[in-house]
């Protein structure tokens, strides 16, 4: 059964910093992995895609990575900015259902 | 402008009624999906649907019902059944159900049962 799993559950950072989000999963067997942003009561914005074929995809000052073998995900996010304090979530994308099977998120803070 | 719209933004139901919860797309996308999100526990699949009058049940479908009549609609009902339907309800599509494909996700309809 894949499991998703994302560490730290919350960070704090000065604004300026570059900081890294992780992502786990325990099935390498994926077709892709979202990051979404997630902004206190309101839907999920899909931040970059990776396939299971892609080692990196870029978009703007985010940078996620995909390594498969050992089941791991990274979005890093250079010079952190007060916008973008909100709950990261990571998904995989297994099965030929379709389903997503999320991490329970990581919420950040970017202090001014 | 694409996307997806769900309503109502805040929903209140009564204990033993049924509430139906909307949720349309103009990205002319063949899958569509329900997802429950609870503090802590993450999102979790309710149902999805690969193309018009064909669903199928994801991992928790118990006292949820759904229809797809239309291509750009996937309306949601929360029956009686369902012990404890509180919850941030999230709507989701995508091309179709190839696994390569980008999942685009609605605003939400937060239900609270009164």
């Amino acid at each position: 059964k894949q499991e998703v799993t994302q560490i730290p559950a919350a960070l704090s950072v000065p604004e300026g910093e570059n900081l890294v989000l992780n992502c786990s999963f325990t099935d390498s067997a994926i077709y892709n992995l979202q990051w979404f942003r997630q902004d206190p009561g309101k839907g999920l914005t899909s931040l970059l895609l990776i396939q299971s074929s892609q080692r990196e995809q870029t978009s703007g000052r985010l940078n996620a990575s995909l390594d498969k073998s050992s089941g791991r995900s990274t979005l890093y996010i250079a010079a952190s900015q007060p916008g973008d304090s909100a709950t990261y979530l990571c998904a995989v994308r297994s099965g030929n259902t379709g389903k997503l099977i999320f991490g329970q998120g990581t919420t950040l803070q970017v202090k001014p | 402008d694409g996307g997806i719209t769900q309503s109502p933004k805040y929903l209140f139901r009564k204990e033993g009624q049924n509430v139906t919860l909307s949720c349309e797309q103009n990205l002319n996308h063949d899958a569509m999906y329900w997802y429950r999100q609870d503090p802590g526990q993450g999102l979790r699949l309710i149902y999805y649907s690969q193309i018009v009058n064909d669903f199928q049940k994801g991992d928790i479908a118990e006292g949820y019902s759904v229809s797809r009549e239309k291509k750009e609609s996937f309306p949601l009902t929360v029956t009686s059944a369902q012990k404890n339907p509180t919850a941030f309800y999230l709507c989701a599509s995508s091309i179709d159900l190839k696994g390569r494909n980008e999942q685009f996700f609605g605003p939400g309809t937060r239900l609270t049962v009164l």
